[in-house]
């Protein structure tokens, strides 16, 4: 089955630096890759995606790149707010699946 | 918020008592799913299930079990055979095989007295 490591495990950054995520995954038949927020007592809410076919997307402050070749994708948050702190999770679904794993999450903390 | 709702928020058990943590959903998705959150260990997929009346069980299903009934109701039952039982439960939906996206509810957090 698919395996899905997240890393860092905690990342601490300043107001207004950017912050970045990083998972690979071991299944290259995997082809669906979506990040969920957690904030603190709420639950997971889904913020980007992206398919095998795309190299990148953007949404506002937060993009995301694939690299299928080296089987990882990372989140990058542009200048980080106080509200960006959460828990990041990455997962990864395979193909003809909709299953998805996830990494472990990522603790971001934005200190003002 | 709104959409799938998970009962209790939270909920205790004495040793060798079953409980049953309640979701349901009225997003008429077809897929719904159970995962469990441990400090440091992301979301653990306990069982999820694709239609009424079938289920299946995920990475870590010895000591649960589910039923799927009704489309809007997936409800969980932590057995006495599950001997940590303590963690944050979260019940998902997706509209199903078409489309990946999760939806969660808010959680019930599970402690052994």
């Amino acid at each position: 089955g698919e395996n899905v490591e997240q890393h860092p495990s905690t990342l601490s950054v300043q107001e207004g630096d950017s912050a970045v995520i990083k998972c690979t995954y071991s299944d290259s038949a995997s082809n669906y890759f979506p990040w969920y927020k957690q904030e603190l007592g709420k639950r997971p809410q889904l913020i980007i995606d992206i398919r095998s076919n795309v190299g990148e997307k953007k949404d506002q402050r937060i993009a995301v790149t694939l690299n299928k070749t080296a089987k990882h994708f990372s989140l990058h948050i542009t200048e980080t707010q106080p509200e960006d702190s959460a828990v990041y999770f990455c997962a990864a679904i395979e193909g003809g699946s909709y299953i998805p794993t996830f990494g472990r999450g990522t603790s971001l903390i934005v200190h003002p | 918020d709104g959409g799938i709702t998970q009962s209790p928020k939270y909920l205790f058990r004495k040793e060798g008592q079953n409980v049953t943590l309640s979701c349901e959903q009225n997003l008429n998705h077809d897929a719904m799913y159970w995962y469990r959150q441990d400090p440091g260990q992301g979301l653990r997929l306990i069982y999820y299930s694709q239609i009424v009346n079938d289920f299946q069980k995920g990475d870590i299903a010895e000591g649960y079990s589910v039923s799927r009934e009704k489309k809007e109701s997936f409800p969980l039952t932590v057995t006495s055979a599950q001997k940590n039982p303590t963690a944050f439960y979260l019940c998902a939906s997706s509209i199903g095989a078409t489309n990946e996206k999760l939806f969660f509810g808010s959680g019930t957090q599970l402690s052994v007295l």
